[in-house]
C-alpha cells in the first residue's frame, strides 16, 4: 500500500467537528483513499473512500486535496461513540488490479470528550 | 440485513489443540478476507477467498494455518496444534465485489491459548 502518515492522537469536544488528516504523498493516479475505524474491541468499520472528488455519506465527509497528496476525514458532529482508532489506507494497485488486501497502520486515536 | 457473523466470539484452547473459526459473510457477498490482530499490534491481512478458491494467502503463516470457503456454508479458518503466540483476535470481512477494499467486518473471534 502507498505509505500514509497520520497523527498518533487527537482530541475533540462532543458536538464539534473532528478533522482527521492523512498524508499520502506517494499516491498514484488510480489509487483510492479509504478510511476505516475501530472502536475498542470491535471489528473495523468501513467509513468512506474517494479518488479525487470530495465525498460525503451519512457517517462522514472526505476532502482530498487537488494534488491528492493528502486528505481529511471530517466527522461533522462528533459524539462520544466516535471515540476510536481511525485508519487512512491507500491500497496499492498494480496494473489497475485491486487485490482487496488492506494494510492497517497505527492510525489516529480520536478521543471525543464531553 | 444481517452483517458479517463470526463464531465463536471467544475460544479457549490448550497448546496443541486445534482451533476452528467460522465466518458467514454478509448476504450477497461472495468474497471473504481474514485478518489477525495480535495483542497491542495492528491488523494484519491473512488470506482472501472466494467460494471454493483461495485467491491470496500471502499473509498466512506457512505451517499450521489453513482456510477454506466451501460452496455451501461458512468460511473456516483452521489453526492446528495451537501455540501461545496464536492468541489474538481474528477478524473476518466480506465484500460484494472481487478484491474490493470496501469490506465489512465481523465482530471477531478472540482466541486464547493456555
Amino acid at each position: 500500500d502507498a505509505k500514509t502518515t497520520q497523527p498518533p492522537s487527537m482530541d475533540c469536544a462532543e458536538g464539534r467537528a473532528a478533522n482527521l488528516p492523512c498524508n499520502h504523498s506517494t499516491i498514484s493516479g488510480n489509487e483510492y483513499v479509504y478510511w476505516y475505524r475501530q472502536i475498542h474491541s470491535q471489528g473495523p468499520q468501513y467509513i468512506i473512500h474517494g479518488l479525487k472528488n470530495n465525498e460525503t455519506n451519512e457517517m462522514a465527509s472526505l476532502i482530498i486535496t487537488e494534488d491528492r497528496k493528502s486528505s481529511t476525514l471530517i466527522l461533522p458532529h462528533a459524539t462520544l461513540r466516535d471515540t476510536a482508532v481511525y485508519y487512512c489506507i491507500v491500497p496499492r494497485k498494480a496494473g489497475g488490479t485491486s487485490y482487496g488486501k488492506l494494510t492497517f497502520g497505527q492510525g489516529t486515536i480520536l478521543t471525543v470528550h464531553p | 440485513n444481517a452483517g458479517v457473523m463470526q463464531n465463536p466470539r471467544h475460544l479457549v484452547r490448550r497448546r496443541g489443540q486445534e482451533a476452528r473459526l467460522r465466518c458467514s459473510p454478509m448476504k450477497g457477498h461472495s468474497h471473504v478476507y481474514w485478518y489477525r490482530q495480535l495483542p497491542e499490534e495492528g491488523l494484519k491481512f491473512m488470506v482472501y477467498l472466494q467460494k471454493e478458491n483461495i485467491i491470496d494467502e500471502s499473509g498466512m503463516p506457512k505451517e499450521r494455518f489453513s482456510a477454506e470457503f466451501p460452496k455451501e456454508g461458512p468460511s473456516i479458518l483452521r489453526i492446528q496444534q495451537v501455540v501461545r503466540g496464536d492468541s489474538a483476535a481474528y477478524f473476518c470481512a466480506s465484500s460484494e465485489r472481487t478484491g474490493s477494499e470496501e469490506q465489512y467486518f465481523g465482530p471477531g473471534t478472540r482466541l486464547t491459548v493456555t
